[in-house]
């Protein structure tokens, strides 16, 4: 099974400022990856599908780059909508494998 | 606008079975493959299974194969996922979700099951 490990576990941010998140992913998953955006108490949010791919309603400031094993979720210019837990997941190869996530809070 | 609401979900002891359901509306259910993605209580998320749009092929994680059984009635846009011979484990919440064609796009709200004496 693909392992997908996420960097940072918690990252630490001021509103307006710049986040970006790391997902590695144990072997070659080609751009077959998602991001996933949960709010406390919430169900999971589609935000980006084949690694870059902006989903439905997803506004410009989230963005996505990485092929391979190597994937970048930056945001921009953080919100307070925003601060949440992100997930990253590969469907390259079954079982689908999701990272731990990374918690964006307030700094 | 597409809807998943999943039911089923409570209270059960350990070795015990429960189904759930997720009522599908808003899309044409059946062009659509399917799953369920649980998340234990504070921690990750986890695929653990998948249908096609025709019911013709499922899959598995070896965690929970041979007691999980995903199915689905596209007469009544509806999805199940049988669970036997449940483990303290299994305890999470489970969201039914839309596959496009392999990652999630939509989901549900959640159904919670606990394995508990």
């Amino acid at each position: 099974e693909i392992v997908m490990t996420q960097s940072p576990a918690t990252l630490s941010v001021s509103p307006g400022e710049r986040a970006t998140l790391s997902c590695r992913a144990s072997q070659s998953v080609a751009s077959n990856l998602a991001w996933y955006q949960q709010k406390s108490g919430q169900a999971p949010r589609l935000l980006i599908y084949g690694a870059s791919t902006r989903a439905t309603t997803i506004p410009g400031r989230f963005s996505a780059s990485g092929s391979g094993t190597e994937f970048t979720l930056t945001i921009s210019s953080l919100q307070s909508e925003d601060f949440a837990v992100y997930y990253c997941q590969q469907y390259n190869n079954w079982p689908r494998t999701f990272g731990q996530g990374t918690k964006v809070d307030v700094k | 606008e597409v809807q998943l609401l999943e039911s089923g979900g409570g209270l059960v002891q350990p070795g015990g079975s429960l189904r759930l359901s997720c009522a599908a509306s808003g899309f044409s259910f059946s062009t659509y493959g399917m799953g369920w993605v649980r998340q234990a209580p504070g921690k990750g998320l986890e695929c653990v299974s998948v249908i096609t749009g025709s019911g013709g092929a499922t899959d598995y994680p070896d965690s929970v194969k041979g007691r999980f059984t995903i199915s689905r009635d596209n007469s009544k846009n509806t999805l199940f996922m049988q669970m036997n011979s449940l483990r303290a484990e299994d305890t999470a919440i489970y969201y039914c979700a839309r596959l496009t064609p392999y990652y999630v796009d939509y989901w549900g709200q959640g159904t919670l099951v606990t394995v508990s004496s």
